[in-house]
């Protein structure tokens, strides 16, 4: 059965530091993996995601996720964050080609100026 | 470009009640799925369509039913409604078995 576990619930980062929200995955078969960012009272935003191929992918407003299938990981970075990245992060995992996406419990990532 | 389209955006509905959920996928998406978001949780996936027919099912309720329509929009029926269903109300769409879902805004459902 495939399940995702974020860690950290919470992350506060200050503006223009790195932002790492972790991911790791649990699955079966080849994973596809998401990530989506949730703003408030807003519906789910895709960000990136990996399906095969190149194991570093980019996403919309200067994300990037590494796929690392020896750690079952799928770690979100951004060089520099900016107050409008504040917001939920979710990092889901797919059944399948076109199966339900099992999501993590959300990282709520906050940022100071 | 055109996005998933959710009505009502808010439904406020007293316990015992009946409510209706909608949704209009991106144009040409064929395939429909439904979350459930309940207060400070990760969304949970209900069911899901693809060309009109059910693809697979998560913890719906009994109380509740979907259905895919001909023009592939899709309604989420909840009867015997229940505090406990208070939650914000996802539906996604997908081209075929495409990876990628697309979410709309969400319907907020508030039982009182």
């Amino acid at each position: 059965a495939q399940s995702v576990t974020q860690l950290g619930s919470h992350v506060s980062v200050s503006e223009g530091a790195l932002v790492l929200l972790r991911c790791n995955y649990s699955s079966s078969v080849p994973p596809y993996l998401f990530w989506y960012v949730q703003y408030p009272n807003q519906g789910l935003q895709l960000l990136l995601k990996y399906t095969t191929g190149a194991t570093l992918v980019k996403g919309i407003n200067g994300f990037e996720a590494e796929f690392k299938k020896s750690e079952t990981s799928f770690h979100l970075t951004k060089p520099s964050a900016h107050m409008s990245d504040a917001a939920e992060y979710f990092c889901a995992v797919s059944v399948g080609l076109g199966g339900k996406l099992i999501f993590g419990q959300g990282t709520e990532l906050s940022v100071k100026p | 470009a055109a996005g998933v389209i959710q009505s009502p955006r808010h439904l406020i509905k007293e316990k015992r009640e009946t409510a209706t959920l909608k949704c209009y996928p991106i144009p040409r998406h064929d395939t429909v799925y439904w979350y459930q978001q309940g207060p400070g949780q990760d969304p949970q996936f209900l069911i899901s369509f693809y060309e009109k027919m059910q693809s697979d099912k998560g913890s719906i309720p009994d109380r509740f039913s979907a259905q895919q329509f001909s023009d592939y929009h899709s309604e989420l029926n909840m009867s015997s409604l229940e505090l406990g269903d208070s939650a914000l109300y996802f539906c996604a769409s997908s081209a075929g078995k495409e990876e990628t879902q697309y979410f709309g805004p969400g319907t907020r459902l508030l039982v009182l």
